[in-house]
């Protein structure tokens, strides 16, 4: 009955690997987000989708892309991934204000 | 563009003591203000949320304040225990839609018994 679903937990690769993470809500939230969380652990958002529609994009490289094939999921997709990509990925939901999070992606990049 | 401030960056206090965490944000034209709780290893558990009209929410030992006008909230847990270790962070919601959230850094919090 988990509320936000994250696969993989944890995920190690090689520089210039590409890489899926992918998110599940059973909420029925319209609203999905990516954050990443650094090594100082500040947490950013990244992008955001409303009925499978693109609605944030922050200042990310292109070498990211989100992807939502319904409402339930929002999937990321890196290419070509570099040292600095390495992080905590995590995935959200929200319906009016409040945003029930994923338990986290830990991306390590060799 | 909005930056959010959390102080103390940490905190260890003994069980029982009364504390507050503090938040400060650059911009005050915020929707709203929240509070979440992150355990090692774990997603963020959202704990308080005030609306930018209100000034306070309560939820048990927690009690949250805010003050636009001064770009300031604070969490206030009353009677702390072990179990309330974590990292405390907090996040203003911009008033341009699409629930936009700006984190602080946080403030790791450490119960001791």
């Amino acid at each position: 009955d988990t509320a936000v679903s994250q696969t993989p937990k944890y995920l190690v690769t090689q520089m210039g690997n590409d890489k899926s993470i992918k998110c599940e809500q059973n909420l029925g939230h319209d609203t999905m987000y990516w954050y990443k969380q650094d090594s100082k652990k500040f947490l950013k958002i990244m992008f955001s989708y409303n009925n499978k529609e693109l609605i944030i994009n922050e200042t990310v490289p292109n070498r990211f892309s989100p992807k939502s094939p319904d409402k339930a999921h929002l999937n990321l997709h890196i290419n070509s991934l570099e040292l600095g990509d390495s992080a905590v990925y995590f995935c959200a939901s929200s319906q009016a204000n409040t945003q029930y999070f994923g338990p986290g992606t830990r991306l390590t990049v060799l | 563009k909005q930056e959010v401030t959390q102080i103390p960056a940490a905190l260890s206090v003994p069980e029982g003591e009364n504390l507050v965490l503090n938040c400060s944000f650059t911009d005050s034209a915020i929707y709203n203000l929240q509070w979440f709780r992150q355990d090692p290893g774990k997603g963020l558990t959202s704990l308080l949320l005030i609306q930018s009209s209100q000034r306070e929410q309560t939820s048990g030992r927690l009690n949250a304040s805010l003050d636009k006008s001064s770009g300031r909230s604070t969490l206030y847990i009353a009677a702390s225990q072990p179990g309330d270790s974590a990292t405390y962070l907090c996040a203003s919601e911009d008033s341009g839609g699409y629930n936009k959230l700006i984190f602080g850094a946080g403030t790791r919090l450490a119960v001791h018994p």
